[in-house]
């Protein structure tokens, strides 16, 4: 049984730039939410997405955005890139009924020059 | 406004029992987890407290008082491989979490 996965694993951009995370869900997960961790920092809150349409969000700007698609995966895009969106980024999935409960996959490291 | 407290480290002997706290402040609230993060790992969760009272998960137990907005991970017989980070979560809403800053672990032998 696969787990969440991630791609890429590790991304170098510059300033301005944009950018696209992807994440497959644990098989037999529906909901998918995105993380921002800096190095020493608990995960912040990104925002949640659910039968592909975003169902919560936390304080992020609107250069954060996210798609799902039918088949649950999902993609994060930040656009116009600053320094301090360095960070990992991690994919967490959960079941419709299990949102106390969520696997998350092994993160996107994005380096921002 | 929402806002988790714990403390930034422990340091225990291997075989000791840890017990970090989190208290939190939020406008609402389903319940609390745990989650323990390995250097350069992803979260693994380790317990969920929707209701008051106690959860024990092998070494690991959780509590709860929604009365307090306090919550705690006990972890016993620390081993070696116990040395992390742990995090407290609150769900204020749902499909929502906010996650504190972490304990960093740190297991002697």
């Amino acid at each position: 049984d696969a787990g969440v996965t991630q791609s890429p694993t590790h991304l170098i951009k510059t300033r301005g730039q944009q950018v696209t995370l992807r994440c497959s869900p644990k098989s037999g997960h529906d909901t998918v939410s995105w993380y921002q961790q800096a190095l020493g920092q608990g995960p912040q809150f990104i925002f949640q997405y659910y039968e592909e349409e975003e169902r919560q969000r936390g304080n992020f700007p609107d250069r954060f955005s996210g798609h799902q698609f039918p088949n649950y995966s999902s993609e994060l895009n930040v656009n116009a890139l600053l320094l301090g969106d360095s960070a990992l980024y991690l994919c967490a999935s959960s079941g419709r009924g299990g949102f106390n409960e969520q696997f998350f996959g092994p993160g996107t490291r994005l380096t921002v020059l | 406004g929402q806002s988790l407290e714990q403390p930034s480290e422990v340091t225990a002997v291997e075989g000791a029992i840890v017990q970090i706290n989190c208290t939190y402040q939020t406008s609402g609230f389903y319940g609390l987890s745990w989650y323990q993060q390995h250097d350069g790992g992803a979260p693994t969760f380790l317990s969920y407290n929707g209701l008051d009272g106690l959860e024990e998960t092998g070494r690991f137990s959780s509590f709860l008082s929604r009365s307090d907005s306090y919550g705690y991970l006990l972890l016993q017989e620390l081993q070696m491989k116990d040395s992390a980070s742990y995090f407290c979560a609150v769900t204020p809403s749902w499909g929502k979490f906010q996650f504190g800053a972490g304990t960093q672990v740190v297991v002697t032998p």
